[in-house]
């Protein structure tokens, strides 16, 4: 079954702190695995997105990775910001030129405090 | 370039009535997805749309239909509305996956609040 796994499901920092949120994977034939950021009310908007030889991606103060062996990904936030207090939801796309399936992972619920 | 855009931005509706909702793509998307995602849960998916026809659909009753329209945009609309119907849907717009590959990628709109009293 495809499923996303997201951890922790909520994670509370001081602003300037790093952090890490975790995404694992059980699906197939894996496309790319996406990050966003989704602010309360809002849409998700994309930070990172990695197809099956990319191992690393970075945007500003985002770092995702990708083990597609493990079947793990991460999201590496650097000197937290308050205004990154959101919702980091990983996506991953299954399928081919045949048709894909998207799967998104609940979300990890970050907030940043003074 | 316009991004995937979204009317209105927030509805409040009886138990009971009939809803529209409207999403315009991304320039040179051609498929649009819905998807309904409650407060502090992660996005249900809803169906998808490309070449005016419903190519996918998730686990979503026959009140939630829709329509795409020849410049690709496309309506969701929901009959005889229920409190649980209360969420935030979103729409996505993305290319035709054929031509995608390993690259392929959603555009989400700001959303719509519904809520359902």
């Amino acid at each position: 079954k495809n499923q996303v796994e997201q951890s922790p499901q909520s994670l509370i920092i001081l602003e300037g702190k790093n952090c890490t949120l975790q995404c694992n994977y059980t699906v197939s034939p894996f496309s790319n695995l996406r990050w966003y950021k989704q602010d309360t009310g809002r849409g998700p908007v994309s930070l990172t997105i990695m197809t099956f030889s990319e191992n690393t991606k970075s945007n500003g103060r985002y770092t995702a990775t990708l083990d597609a062996d493990t079947k793990q990904s991460s999201l590496h936030i650097t000197a937290s910001q308050l205004s990154d207090s959101a919702s980091y939801i990983c996506v991953v796309s299954a399928g081919n030129t045949g048709g894909f399936k998207t799967i998104f992972g609940a979300g990890t619920r970050l907030f940043v405090k003074a | 370039d316009a991004g995937v855009t979204q009317s209105p931005t927030h509805l409040i509706k009886t138990r009971g009535q009939q809803v529209t909702l409207r999403c315009s793509p991304k320039s040179g998307h051609d498929t649009v997805s819905w998807y309904q995602q409650a407060l502090g849960q992660g996005p249900q998916f809803i169906f998808q749309y490309y070449e005016e026809e419903e190519r996918q659909r998730g686990n979503f009753p026959d009140r939630f239909s829709g329509h795409q329209f020849p410049n690709y945009s496309s309506e969701l609309n929901v009959n005889a509305l229920l409190l649980g119907d209360s969420a935030l849907y979103l729409c996505a717009s993305s290319l035709e996956v054929a031509e995608q590959g390993s690259s392929y990628e959603q555009y989400f709109g700001p959303g719509t609040r519904l809520t359902v009293t």
